[in-house]
């Protein structure tokens, strides 16, 4: 089955920093990777997403780049801000959106 | 995300008490999952259901039960068997267009 790898498990940055996090998966029929932002006791919300035939979409201050080939792809976070401060998830999803699979998550925190 | 919503919010259980958690989705999902999350860690399939009267095991089926008698409800009963239920569980539906799981609030257990 899929597996997700994601690093760092936790990220600090100063304000206004850049902060990069970067996930890996096996399984080659995974074509959906969306991105969540969990704040503490909040649910996990989507806040940016990328499909196999796209190379990187970019919403504002938030990006995803996705490398097929070497199965990885990333979340870029640009201008930090304090509010950023959350645990990211990333996830991998099969074709057919049945096999949804989580990384264990990165801790980030913005510090001013 | 608005659409999904769990009850109650916070829900306390004495040892050897059977407890049902509340899951109820306006957004017309076929699919609904059932996560649970311990204190800084990532998000464990409990059920999953990608349709009505069927439901599939997760990775920690064990001590959980759930029912989908309703396309807009799916409930997940935490029974005795389930030693250290003590957690925060959240509840999701997945849009069948994007393959995006959208999560409800959660419910945060607590064995007394």
């Amino acid at each position: 089955g899929e597996n997700v790898e994601q690093h760092p498990s936790t990220l600090s940055v100063q304000e206004g920093d850049s902060a990069v996090i970067k996930c890996t998966y096996s399984d080659s029929a995974s074509n959906y990777f969306p991105w969540y932002k969990q704040e503490l006791g909040k649910r996990p919300q989507l806040i940016i997403d990328i499909r196999s035939n796209v190379g990187e979409k970019k919403d504002q201050r938030i990006a995803v780049t996705l490398n097929k080939t070497a199965k990885h792809f990333s979340l870029h976070i640009t201008e930090t801000q304090p509010e950023d401060s959350a645990v990211y998830f990333c996830a991998a999803v099969d074709n057919y959106g049945q096999n949804f699979v989580f990384g264990p998550g990165t801790r980030l925190s913005v510090l001013p | 995300d608005g659409g999904i919503t769990q009850s109650p919010k916070y829900l306390f259980r004495k040892e050897g008490q059977n407890v049902t958690l509340s899951c109820e989705q306006n957004l017309n999902h076929d699919a609904m999952y059932w996560y649970r999350q311990d204190p800084g860690q990532g998000l464990r399939l409990i059920y999953y259901s990608q349709i009505v009267n069927d439901f599939q095991k997760g990775d920690i089926a064990e001590g959980y039960s759930v029912s989908r008698e309703k396309k807009e409800s799916f409930p997940l009963t935490v029974t005795s068997a389930q030693k250290n239920p003590t957690a925060f569980y959240l509840c999701a539906s997945k849009n069948p267009s994007s393959d995006t799981q959208y999560f409800g609030p959660g419910t945060r257990l607590t064995v007394l």
